[in-house]
């Protein structure tokens, strides 16, 4: 079964611009995570998504959305990019069974770099 | 809200060594508990986690964690490390299957040939 895939790898913006990062869950994934990594403030929690659903939201500003489709691929869309905004962004999945509690797992990321 | 604290933030080790990289989280009534791995350009592995049971936990390349209510710790252990063993270890907490996972800062664990 394929993992989690990430596009793109690395990305280069300008401040000011807009960014869409996107995410394809394993296959039969119904929750889709994102998180931000940056060495001052480790891993973060941005949002999730479950069933095109936005189900939890991070402490972070309104210039990052994301959404999810029916086929539950996300996307993550920041705009007005900042300096502070550069990154590693992570997506995760997971199944969400019965028991409610599951692993996520995660894909490589995408190096987000803002000049 | 729930925070973890990883005391560590690098360990170096020598090969063979045993380690300990420390993970306290602040108290709740039931909490499930995960060790993540971060190898370099990669994205976060599951090493092992606790969601109810026998309170050690076991991962298939020798790593254990042991669940301690009274004390809030969820330390990794492994009595001998390698070389491969060397990245950046992360603790997480969640309260229920419906919150999102809270991270610690990450352990570097270095080990030295």
């Amino acid at each position: 079964k394929a993992g989690v895939t990430q596009t793109p790898r690395y990305l280069i913006k300008t401040r000011g611009q807009q960014v869409t990062l996107s995410c394809s869950p394993i296959s039969g994934h119904r929750s889709v995570s994102w998180y931000q990594q940056t060495p001052g403030q480790g891993l973060q929690f941005l949002f999730e998504y479950f069933s095109e659903t936005q189900r939890n939201k991070g402490n972070f500003p309104g210039r990052f959305s994301g959404r999810q489709f029916s086929n539950s691929r996300s996307e993550m869309n920041v705009s007005t990019l900042e300096l502070g905004d550069s990154a590693l962004y992570l997506c995760a999945s997971s199944l969400v069974g019965d028991r409610g509690i599951d692993e996520q797992y995660f894909g490589p990321g995408t190096r987000l770099t803002v000049t | 809200a729930q925070s973890v604290t990883q005391l560590d933030s690098q360990v170096p080790v020598f090969e063979e060594a045993p380690v300990e990289l420390r993970c306290n989280y602040s108290s709740s009534v039931s909490v499930y508990l995960f060790w993540y791995v971060q190898y370099p350009n990669q994205g976060l592995q599951l090493l092992l986690k606790y969601l109810s049971g026998s309170t050690l936990v076991e991962s298939i390349n020798g790593f254990e964690a042991e669940f301690n209510k009274s004390q809030t710790s969820f330390h990794l252990r492994k009595p001998s490390v390698h070389i491969s063993d060397t990245a950046e270890y992360f603790c997480a907490v969640s309260d229920s299957g419906n919150t999102p996972l809270v991270f610690g800062k990450g352990t570097r664990l270095s080990v030295i040939a």
